[in-house]
């Protein structure tokens, strides 16, 4: 089976806090792909990152940065140092190899000034 | 570049209507998905496409609705007759099957009102 939990429905941070949101996969394949994506309050979804099972170093993109730890299946997701801008819902998705997209429920993170 | 272009963006329609939604992908990009936005179930793949050929349409909810992809640059979705629970954001994507697992790139959504 394939899912991705994302167990944090909301969260909420005041400004320059930082905060982690969590994603959780469940696959059998051994090969892999892990995404994020960012839906503000306008609505489109903008692609954030995308990792392969294979390479398991952690990425950071200025204030964002990403852990992904295959021994507990979790590719989790920070923000160092939150901005107003950074509100948006935030999803995780698997994709084996092949075309299907499992996209979790998503977590709705609100900055507060 | 141009994204994926969607339109309209908005729809309002009746119960029992017929409602298009079209999709045009990115130049280069050879698979195409529709998906469903609710607050109830979240993002829902209805359909995709690969080289204009629908793959599996296993999350159409039911025979209301069609998709179409008629060549590379243009896709539809249609719903016939529309009821109050298709209420939706409808978002089409599309990727480049050249790069291995490629991300989705998504275009603006539709939001559709059903009343």
């Amino acid at each position: 089976a394939q899912k991705v939990t994302q167990a944090q429905t909301e969260i909420s941070v005041v400004e320059k806090e930082d905060v982690t949101l969590d994603c959780v996969y469940e696959t059998r394949d051994t090969t892999y792909y892990l995404f994020w994506y960012k839906q503000p309050p306008s609505g489109e979804l903008v692609f954030l990152i995308r990792r392969n099972s294979f390479d398991e170093q952690n990425e950071i993109s200025g204030r964002y940065s990403w852990n992904f730890q295959k021994s507990t299946s979790s590719f989790n997701f920070t923000i160092t140092a939150s901005q107003v801008v950074d509100s948006a819902v935030y999803f995780c998705a698997l994709s084996p190899t092949g075309n299907q997209f499992y996209f979790g429920t998503g977590t709705s993170l609100t900055v507060i000034p | 570049d141009a994204g994926v272009i969607q339109s309209p963006r908005h729809e309002v329609t009746e119960m029992g209507q017929e409602v298009t939604l079209r999709c045009k992908p990115i130049s280069g990009h050879n698979s195409l998905f529709w998906y469903r936005q609710t607050m109830m179930r979240g993002l829902e793949l209805l359909i995709y496409f690969n080289n204009n050929v629908p793959i599996d349409d296993s999350g159409m909810p039911e025979d209301r609705f069609s998709a179409k992809m008629p060549n590379a640059s243009f896709s539809t979705l249609k719903i016939q007759p529309s009821e109050p629970r298709d209420s939706a954001v409808y978002f089409c994507a599309s990727r480049s099957r050249t790069g291995v697992n490629s991300p989705l790139h998504f275009g603006n959504g539709t939001r559709l009102t059903v009343t």
